[in-house]
Formats: structure tokens, sequence, C-alpha cells
């Protein structure tokens, strides 16, 4: 069973700082990960989509990496800001199923 | 453009009544998702639907859950005699092309609707 979890559940930094959110999966086989945030009382925007055949993808301050075989995902946030305040969730897509198995997110708060 | 649109936003209800959730996905998306987010817990798939059929609907938890989608786009959950474990966040995600399909996958999604069964 495709377990993901997310470390840390809670985060605060000063804002500026470069951050990285850690996400992990249990079965690499995965046929793509997605990271999104939720801001409170919203839905889910999504970030990043990283296929398996990827190791990573950018856009703008934002960076994910993939490693299949270590069953790793890592969400880069350079020069954090108040903005990026939000809870940041990865879902991983199970090989074979239209399944997104969601980890239970990383509350950032970046203080000004 | 419109986004996912999701109807009610609140919803609060009795033990044993029925209720429908609605979700618009964005015009031209063939992929439709419906999640559940209940206080504490990661987000819970329930049933994906391609066009008007729905390949995987692993995650519904009981035979008290039931969807369906028409004209490939509006989509309905329906929860019957409702329970107290039910109140949770209801997320529609919509994307514009399949599962599987290598680059369409990106998910956009409405607001929720907020269910609270007393």
């Amino acid at each position: 069973k495709q377990e993901v979890t997310q470390i840390p559940a809670a985060l605060s930094v000063p804002e500026g700082e470069n951050l990285v959110l850690n996400c992990s999966f249990t079965d690499s086989a995965i046929y793509n990960l997605q990271w999104f945030r939720q801001d409170p009382g919203k839905g889910l925007t999504s970030l990043l989509l990283i296929q398996s055949s990827q190791r990573e993808q950018t856009s703008g301050r934002l960076n994910a990496s993939l490693d299949k075989s270590s069953g790793r995902s890592t969400l880069y946030i350079a020069a954090s800001q108040p903005g990026d305040s939000a809870t940041y969730l990865c879902a991983a897509a199970i090989t074979g199923t239209y399944k997104y198995i969601f980890g239970t997110g990383t509350r950032l708060k970046v203080l000004a | 453009g419109a986004g996912v649109s999701q109807s009610p936003s609140n919803k609060v209800t009795e033990k044993g009544k029925d209720v429908e959730l609605r979700c618009d996905p964005i015009s031209g998306h063939t992929a439709l998702y419906w999640y559940r987010q209940s206080l504490g817990q990661g987000l819970e798939f329930l049933i994906y639907f391609q066009g008007n059929s729905a390949p995987d609907k692993s995650g519904l938890p009981s035979d008290r859950f039931s969807a369906e989608r028409t004209g490939g786009s509006v989509s309905t959950l329906t929860i019957q005699r409702t329970q107290q474990e039910d109140s949770a966040v209801y997320l529609c995600a919509s994307s514009l092309g399949p599962a599987l399909a290598g680059g369409l996958e990106t998910q956009y999604f409405g607001p929720g609707t907020r269910l609270l069964v007393l």
C-alpha cells in the first residue's frame, strides 16, 4: 500500500531563507508526483508536476526533484517570502491506477 | 477563463439525510476527480472520471456514496443517509487530459464544499 509522508509537519522561517520540504513514498511504482499549495479555506493550486522519467522541474523560485529509487521528492523554495505561507502537499500517482495518494502536508509560515 | 467551481460552498445537514454536491470543471477538461479532506487528515481519493465513465471508483468509502458525470462536464457526488463521519471538505479537480497522458495531468482544484453532518 502506497504511503506518502511529509516532513516536517510545520515550519516557520524568517523571510529570505532558502528552504527544503521533503516528501517520501513507500512504493516507487509511480508515474508522476505533484506538488501543491493550499491556502486556508481554499482549494489546492498545482505548483509542479514531475513525470516518473524526469529528475526535476523548476518554476520561478521553486524547484522540485524526484528520486524514484529512494522514494523521495523535495521541494526547494528560494528566497522565501511571506506570501509563500501556506500548506504544501505532495501527491504520488500510482502506476496502473488513476489514484493519487496525498501526504498530510507541511504548514509553512514565512515571517516578515 | 473560469476555474473549477463547486456548490454549495457550505452544507449543514442532519444525520440520515441525503446530500448532493456539484462540481463544474474547467471547460474542455476531460478528467475529473473527487477527493475528501477530513480534519487533520490528508486528501483522500474518492473517484476518477474520464469523460462520463468512472474507470476508478475504488476510493468511495461505502455504497452510500455515488457519483455521476453528464455531458463530459458537470459531476454530482451524492451521499445517502449521511453520517457524522462524512463531515469533511469535498474537493473536486479537473485536468485537461486523462491520467497517464504524459504531461496533461496537472490538476486544477475547486474551492471545495464543506459538509457538516449534525
